[in-house]
């Protein structure tokens, strides 16, 4: 079975400050890894994803997140956080079959303050 | 362009009562459909989920059921509604393999 942790409910930081919001998976071979964001009473977004290549990857509103096999790891970065980044983020993992299942973390909320 | 829709946003429905939502694709054909449920603006609960018309597999033992009676939509539905089937219902195509889901703005339960 797969599973998602994502072990901070709350990350606060400071407008122009970088941010990191931390994700581990656990997966039988390898992993699809998606991260998403969602703003109030509103469906999720996805913002990037990591499927073979680079461990570094490039998203949408200047997100990147890297992919660290020997940990398990998929954390989601970015240089300069803006107030606007303040919504609640998702890690997930899709399987590999057809039915393309995702199993998603808890959800982190990133405050992001001026 | 593809698009997902999903209705109505908001619904109150008082215990035993019948309930339906309606999720539909467009721009796609044959997606992969995904009922989950997110409980107190936390994490989501795969529900139901979809191959292909007719073909509904379920994650969980529940009061609800799925049914896809067209390629592109997936519908949520209760005889009778609990109090605990309140939350956020959202609908999600499944692009392919390796990329990510497309949801539908939600719809938020109470059931009263």
């Amino acid at each position: 079975a797969q599973s998602v942790a994502q072990p901070e409910d709350q990350v606060n930081v400071a407008e122009g400050n970088p941010l990191t919001v931390k994700c581990t998976y656990s997966v039988s071979g390898n992993p699809y890894l998606f991260w998403y964001v969602q703003y109030p009473n509103r469906g999720l977004q996805f913002l990037l994803k990591y499927i073979t290549g680079d461990n570094l990857v490039k998203g949408s509103y200047g997100f990147e997140a890297e992919f660290n096999k020997s940990q398990t790891s998929f954390h989601l970065k970015k240089p300069s956080a803006l107030v606007s980044d303040s919504a609640l983020y998702f890690c997930a993992v899709r399987d590999r079959t057809n039915a393309g299942k995702s199993t998603f973390g808890d959800g982190t909320t990133l405050t992001v303050k001026p | 362009s593809q698009t997902i829709h999903q209705w109505p946003a908001t619904l109150v429905q008082p215990v035993g009562s019948p309930l339906s939502l309606e999720c539909t694709v467009e721009g796609t054909s044959n997606p992969n459909l995904y009922w989950y449920r997110q409980a107190a603006g936390r994490g989501l609960q795969l529900l139901f989920y979809s191959v292909g018309i007719g073909q509904i597999s379920s994650e969980v033992p529940q009061n609800l059921s799925a049914s896809r009676p067209q390629d592109r939509q997936f519908i949520l539905s209760s005889k009778k509604l609990l109090l605990s089937d309140s939350g956020f219902y959202l609908c999600a195509w499944g692009q392919g393999e390796g990329y990510g889901y497309t949801f539908g703005s939600g719809t938020r339960l109470t059931v009263v």
